[in-house]
């Protein structure tokens, strides 16, 4: 099956400083990248996705790089906040391109 | 987030009893998902319905059973729980290649 490796699996950073998180993927046809912030106790929600044709995206302190050739893709945050301390989760779709297969999440913690 | 509704929030059940967890959608998405959340296993799916009349397995449907009654709701059935199962289920919701959106989840324990 299709696997997507995430790493760190933890991160302590301290306040004003940038976060870096890395995924690689198997399945060279996908072209559909998303991270997703899970603040505890919460559901997973969406920050930013990437799509194959680009190799970088930017929201404000936010942004993903995508390496196609690598496969592999990571998520960087610049300016850390306390507000930022959550689980981060990669994905990239699975063969069939109905489903989304999951990184099993990094824990950033930022400390003021 | 009234686009994915997932009912109940909370259950506790003792092994062998049977559940139905439900999703509802306002959003008219074509795909839904079942994945379970449990600590440092990220998220893993299911079951996943690519369209209404649709179902497929994910990556861990042993136990489990799913009906896409129409294109709104999704269900999740356990028919006999184990305190494997105990988990977080989140329900999500999708388009194509667009983003996904998850529910509130439901936090399943079993006793």
């Amino acid at each position: 099956g299709e696997n997507v490796e995430q790493h760190p699996s933890t991160l302590s950073v301290q306040e004003g400083d940038s976060a870096v998180i890395k995924c690689t993927y198997s399945d060279s046809a996908s072209n559909y990248f998303p991270w997703y912030k899970q603040e505890l106790g919460k559901r997973p929600q969406l920050i930013i996705d990437i799509r194959s044709n680009v190799g970088e995206k930017k929201d404000q302190r936010i942004a993903v790089t995508l390496n196609k050739t690598a496969k592999h893709f990571s998520l960087h945050i610049t300016e850390t906040q306390p507000e930022d301390s959550a689980v981060y989760f990669c994905a990239a779709p699975q063969h069939s391109g109905y489903a989304l297969n999951f990184g099993k999440g990094t824990s950033l913690l930022v400390t003021p | 987030n009234a686009g994915v509704t997932q009912t109940p929030k909370f259950q506790v059940l003792k092994t062998g009893q049977s559940m139905t967890l439900q999703c509802a959608q306002d959003m008219n998405h074509n795909s839904m998902y079942w994945y379970r959340q449990d600590p440092g296993m990220g998220l893993r799916l299911i079951y996943y319905s690519a369209s209404e009349g649709t179902t497929d397995k994910g990556e861990v449907p042993n136990g489990y059973n799913v009906s896409r009654l129409n294109k709104r709701e999704f269900s999740l059935r356990l028919e006999s729980a184990a305190p494997s199962q105990t988990s977080v289920y989140f329900c999500a919701i999708r388009t194509g290649n667009q983003p996904q959106h998850f529910g509130d989840g439901t936090r399943l324990s079993i006793l």
